[in-house]
């Protein structure tokens, strides 16, 4: 199976911007990179996903390299409310979606 | 109300107890979902329903016995559990079986086995 490398925790200022590295160099042709978050004492939520192009939307951006073999994610302005543990996913069609450690953001006032 | 919800929150029970965890999507999905998050250890997928069958079981012991009546219930058996089984339960949901549709997942209900 894929797999993905993430920092165990990262902090960051708040109304600053945060990058969230997420390291994948055996990522197959057909596998969606999925961002996900686990705010304390409540389930994952979804956060964003993308296959090979940059993607936005209202939480949060996704950088991914050329070679798809790692992937960003960006928070542009990180919130109190954004301490979480961040989790960088590789899924295909059929397969399960598996979770890792993650990465435990927290954010300074 | 909306999204996917669980309940209990909370239950404790003895290795000798009969429980059962239940859960219910108001999204209109096809697909449910049962995790085990245990402390320190990644969210483990138990079981997955596709339109109220059963399409995947992650080698689970037969103390956890999943049903599913309609697609916006999914109710997790619990009998003769381990205190090894105390964790975090979650319940989630999606479009359809096709794991790169976002899921949606509920609060949790946080188990604990005296």
């Amino acid at each position: 199976d894929a797999k993905t490398t993430q920092p165990n925790s990262m902090e960051s200022n708040e109304e600053e911007p945060v990058h969230l590295p997420c390291n994948h160099s055996t990522i197959s042709g057909t596998d969606y990179i999925h961002w996900y978050r686990q705010l304390p004492s409540q389930g994952p939520e979804y956060v964003i996903h993308g296959l090979t192009s940059n993607v936005n939307n209202r939480m949060a951006s996704l950088a991914i390299a050329e070679d798809r073999k790692s992937s960003t994610l960006i928070l542009h302005r990180a919130t109190l409310r954004d301490a979480a543990v961040y989790y960088c996913i590789l899924i295909s069609s059929g397969d399960k979606l598996t979770f890792g450690t993650g990465t435990r953001l927290a954010v300074r006032p | 109300e909306t999204g996917v919800t669980q309940t209990p929150r909370h239950l404790v029970m003895g290795m000798t107890n009969k429980k059962s965890l239940k859960c219910e999507q108001h999204l209109g999905h096809n697909a449910m979902y049962w995790y085990k998050q245990s402390a320190k250890k990644p969210l483990e997928l138990m079981f997955v329903y596709s339109l109220e069958e059963r399409v995947e079981n992650n080698s689970v012991p037969s103390r956890f016995s999943p049903e599913c009546p309609n697609s916006s219930h999914l109710f997790l058996h619990l009998h003769t559990l381990q205190p090894e089984d105390s964790a975090l339960y979650l319940c989630a949901s999606s479009q359809d079986w096709v794991h790169y549709n976002e899921q949606f997942f509920g609060p949790g209900t946080r188990l604990t086995v005296l």
